[in-house]
């Protein structure tokens, strides 16, 4: 099946610091990537959807000044988590639909957990 | 997009047949119902998908009444590795193809 990586796995930094987390999609070209936050024993939070050369849509309550994101290429979608804060800490996971497919299959990425100290 | 309820929590034991209902009373005409299965620290992984009737795959069933406000999610003879929290989502088959997941359904399989 489709392959979604993401970089770093896990990343520790500093309150005021950004920090840049990839999605990639291996072994297809993804037009479109999501992005989701997850809290602890919650369940996922779409929080933006990332368009290959457009500026990505930003769901509602979700600052687009402090959470980035570009989609530069059609492989590659990035999330900056900018002047990070504590409450960011979360596991934050991407998502890419393979063209063609039903609207419902997207693979999603093994997640990034953000600690913010 | 339709709103789905579904238990919070299931139990069951390594062998029997599991069986998730998830409710979608606002389920829209072109809407789909798509299960998808998250372990704890990784992304969500597909399951199945269907519009009506039933689907079966090597991994699961999906049973859709007529009315469709409903469906449950079948896997037969769970094992320990099954455990693991199962979200049930629709409203794919617009001009949307956003995922709003639900609180989903923690299944818990003893030995």
């Amino acid at each position: 099946g489709a392959v979604v990586s993401q970089h770093p796995s896990r990343v520790i930094c500093k309150s005021g610091t950004s920090v840049k987390i990839e999605c990639r999609s291996l072994d297809f070209q993804a037009t479109t990537m999501f992005w989701y936050r997850q809290f602890p024993k919650k369940s996922l939070m779409l929080m933006a959807t990332s368009n290959e050369g457009s500026k990505a849509t930003y769901e509602q309550g979700v600052e687009k000044d402090k959470f980035l994101i570009n989609h530069a290429s059609l492989t590659l979608s990035t999330l900056t988590v900018t002047s990070a804060h504590p409450e960011d800490s979360s596991f934050y996971i991407c998502s890419a639909r393979l063209p063609g497919q039903g609207l419902g299959e997207q693979y999603f990425g093994p997640g990034t957990r953000l600690t913010v100290t | 997009l339709a709103k789905t309820t579904q238990p919070i929590s299931m139990d069951s034991y390594e062998g029997q047949e599991v069986n998730i209902t998830c409710s979608h009373n606002n389920i829209a005409t072109n809407d789909y119902i798509t299960w998808y299965q998250q372990f704890p620290s990784q992304g969500p992984r597909f399951i199945i998908q269907g519009y009506k009737t039933k689907v079966t795959n090597e991994v699961a069933s999906l049973f859709i009444p007529a009315d469709r406000k409903s469906s449950t999610l079948s896997l037969p003879r769970v094992s320990l590795s099954d455990t693991a929290v199962y979200y049930c989502l629709v409203g794919l088959g617009g001009a949307t193809n956003k995922l709003i997941f639900g609180t989903g359904t923690l299944l818990a399989v003893q030995p």
